[in-house]
């Protein structure tokens, strides 16, 4: 079965200081793997996906199959990146996603 | 309103109550979940409904029974609840079931107190 660890709870930086989200997977196969994040009093949302090779709001993810790691990064942190962040995991087509426990994003003016 | 609308937002029930939570999407999507969220846990798939059929059921307990009586409803149905039960249920929609390339969107989600 597939797993997804956020090893760390919270991450506080002040503003302007590089970020990075660290996520790691257990899974034999290839993945599709995204990061959502919720914002205070707002609904939880999909921020970027691997597929995609976006940068959503400055952030990027790249998906390191040797690690088995997708860690969330921005080089310049913004106070309205405070959020709750989840790295979620999915198989492929027809499977449901695996999140991760989350991390507390705290950006400090 | 476009989006997930999940009420009520807030619910106490003591543990001899039924009551229900109510998920209504209107972005035309094929698929609902229901999501619970404890502290110190990742988010925890309960109920997959796809057509209205449900399609997955990760060992939740009979004391939560869904409900899709079509493709822009879902309800869970509470009763005989436990305080550990005491959580935030989400509801989510999705174009399709998998989730590879149809993302989930999110209710707001009903905080639920079990006395």
């Amino acid at each position: 079965a597939q797993r997804v660890t956020q090893p760390e709870k919270l991450l506080s930086v002040f503003k302007g200081a590089p970020v990075e989200l660290k996520c790691n997977y257990s899974y034999s196969g290839s993945p599709e793997l995204f990061w959502y994040v919720q914002y205070s009093r707002q609904r939880l949302q999909l921020l970027l996906r691997h597929i995609s090779r976006e940068s959503i709001k400055g952030f990027t993810a790249d998906l390191n199959k040797g690690e088995t790691s997708f860690h969330l990064k921005k080089p310049f942190a913004q106070e309205e990146d405070s959020a709750m962040y989840y790295c979620a995991l999915t198989p492929g087509a027809n499977s449901k996603l695996t999140f991760g426990k989350g991390i507390t994003l705290s950006v400090r003016p | 309103e476009t989006g997930v609308t999940q009420t009520p937002r807030h619910l106490v029930m003591g543990m001899t109550n039924k009551k229900s939570l109510k998920c209504e999407q209107h972005l035309g999507h094929n698929a609902m979940y229901w999501y619970k969220q404890s502290a110190k846990k990742p988010l925890e798939l309960m109920f997959v409904y796809s057509l209205e059929e449900r399609v997955e059921n990760n060992s939740v307990p009979s004391r939560f029974s869904p409900e899709c009586p079509n493709s822009s409803h879902l309800f869970l149905h509470l009763h005989t609840l436990q305080p550990e039960d005491s959580a935030l249920y989400l509801c989510a929609s999705s174009q399709d079931r998998g989730n590879y390339n149809s993302p989930l969107h999110f209710g707001n989600g009903t905080r639920l107190t079990v006395t």
